[in-house]
């Protein structure tokens, strides 16, 4: 299993601010994946953080909204830029720890709220 | 519309009542998975459902998997405050070597003591 630590667990951010999330792994994992869960709707992928290179993103997530850094294996940060009230939402790092769904583990999440 | 669709999105059951979560798919279900998410914790991995009919138990939580219906139940028998969380469906719709997961809409369970 991993252990995933998130920062913050939780804030309030004022509107076109920005607030950069962190995920930090306890071993090193190929897949790092960044989701969100606005209130009401169900959690929906935001992109896959790559190791060295680019994240891929998707269908509706766009990279100047939603910045994303993997810098080694075991690290990874969502930046939530030019923040809105319709990004109020709880943001949950994820990895993958082998194959099959059992395997994938999720973060505490990121409660954030903007006001 | 969403791929998934849990019903009902809210229950209140008082302690020691039985109760069921429905799951249904918009298309083909290969498999299914039961997470548990409590305020501030990190998602549970309850459960995998991967062939048709098939049925798993963990404690007092059972899910069936029915292929045809495209459809999932998780039921709780003898409901406890422990069980209060909100319980999200999941199905895999991933390719490339990795799985991709899409959720339901979630179900927002509270026991009543």
């Amino acid at each position: 299993s991993a252990v995933i630590s998130q920062k913050p667990s939780r804030d309030i951010c004022q509107r076109g601010t920005s607030l950069t999330i962190q995920c930090q792994v306890d071993s090193q994992v190929t897949m790092m994946f960044w989701y969100r869960q606005q209130p009401g709707q169900s959690l929906t992928l935001i992109a896959t953080a790559n190791q060295g290179s680019e994240a891929t993103y998707e269908s509706g997530f766009v990279i100047d909204k939603f910045p994303i850094s993997r810098p080694n294996l075991t690290f990874s940060t969502l930046t939530v830029s030019n923040m809105s009230p319709e990004d109020s939402s709880i943001y949950l790092c994820s990895v993958q720890g082998g194959t099959g769904l059992d395997t994938i583990y999720f973060g505490e999440g990121s409660w954030l709220t903007v006001v | 519309s969403q791929e998934l669709e849990q019903s009902p999105q809210s229950l209140i059951v008082q302690e020691g009542k039985n109760l069921t979560i429905n799951c249904t798919s918009s298309k083909t279900l290969y498999g299914l998975y039961w997470y548990k998410q409590k305020y501030g914790e990190g998602l549970i991995f309850l459960m995998m459902l991967q062939k048709g009919g098939e049925e798993k138990s963990h404690e007092k939580i059972t899910a069936k998997l029915d292929e045809k219906k495209q459809q999932s139940s998780l039921h709780i028998t003898a409901s406890q405050p422990s069980h209060a969380g909100i319980y999200l469906c999941g199905a895999d719709r991933g390719s490339g070597g990795y799985q991709k997961v899409t959720f339901g809409t979630g179900t927002k369970l509270q026991v009543i003591p």
